[in-house]
């Protein structure tokens, strides 16, 4: 079955320090990984996703096929990355298409 | 302006009124679902719809149902609420499946008594 796992329920930082929130899933084809982001009071929305390989607000995730990852890393973080942030899969199979999430990483990233 | 709304955004209901959240998209997308956010449990989906009378259980489907009649509205049903189902729910759209982009709704708090 697939899943998707985000071992860390709370991340909290120092303003500058590096982030990395960790996604590792578990599916026998060829995944399409994505994260999405809640800010307070907003809606969830997409980040970024794998197959795209670009940087958005500074975040990049990079898709580990071997050690089945999808961790997504920022060199310096901001106050306003302050968020929850969730790992998505998306699979495919048969005639069926669908998406599951992580169970969410919040980000605090302190002054 | 592209978006997906949901009504209400906050109900409070006592157990065994029914009751329907309602979500429409005005993006012609094909793709619907819905998703309720406890804390510690993350994101888990209720129903997903892939077109038009075309539906299918998610993760946590008990108790709950939903229609899929026009392309722009899936609402979400719930017959007879229990206090387990006070949550926040989301639902969200994309274009043609689960992997792409899911426009999120604004979500709708529900509280059971």
């Amino acid at each position: 079955a697939q899943r998707v796992t985000q071992p860390e329920k709370l991340l909290s930082v120092f303003k500058g320090a590096p982030v990395e929130l960790k996604c590792n899933y578990s599916y026998s084809g060829s995944p399409e990984l994505f994260w999405y982001v809640q800010y307070s009071r907003q809606r969830l929305q997409l980040l970024l996703r794998h197959i795209s390989r670009e940087s958005i607000k500074g975040f990049t995730a990079d898709l580990n096929k071997g050690e089945t990852s999808f961790h997504l890393k920022k060199p310096f973080a901001q106050e306003e990355d302050s968020a929850m942030y969730y790992c998505a899969l998306a699979w495919w199979g048969g005639s069926q298409g669908n998406l599951i999430f992580g169970k969410g990483t919040k980000l605090s990233v302190k002054p | 302006e592209a978006q997906v709304t949901q009504n209400p955004r906050y109900l409070i209901t006592v157990t065994g009124k029914k009751l329907t959240v309602t979500c429409s998209q005005n993006m012609n997308h094909e793709y619907m679902s819905w998703y309720r956010q406890d804390p510690g449990l993350g994101l888990r989906q209720i129903y997903y719809s892939m077109n038009v009378e075309v539906t299918d259980k998610g993760d946590v489907p008990e108790g709950y149902k939903v229609s899929r009649k026009e392309k722009r509205n899936f609402p979400l049903i719930l017959e007879s609420p229990s206090p387990n189902q006070t949550s926040l729910y989301f639902c969200a759209s994309s274009l043609g499946t689960g992997r792409d982009e899911q426009y999120f709704g604004p979500g709708t708090r529900l509280t059971v008594t």
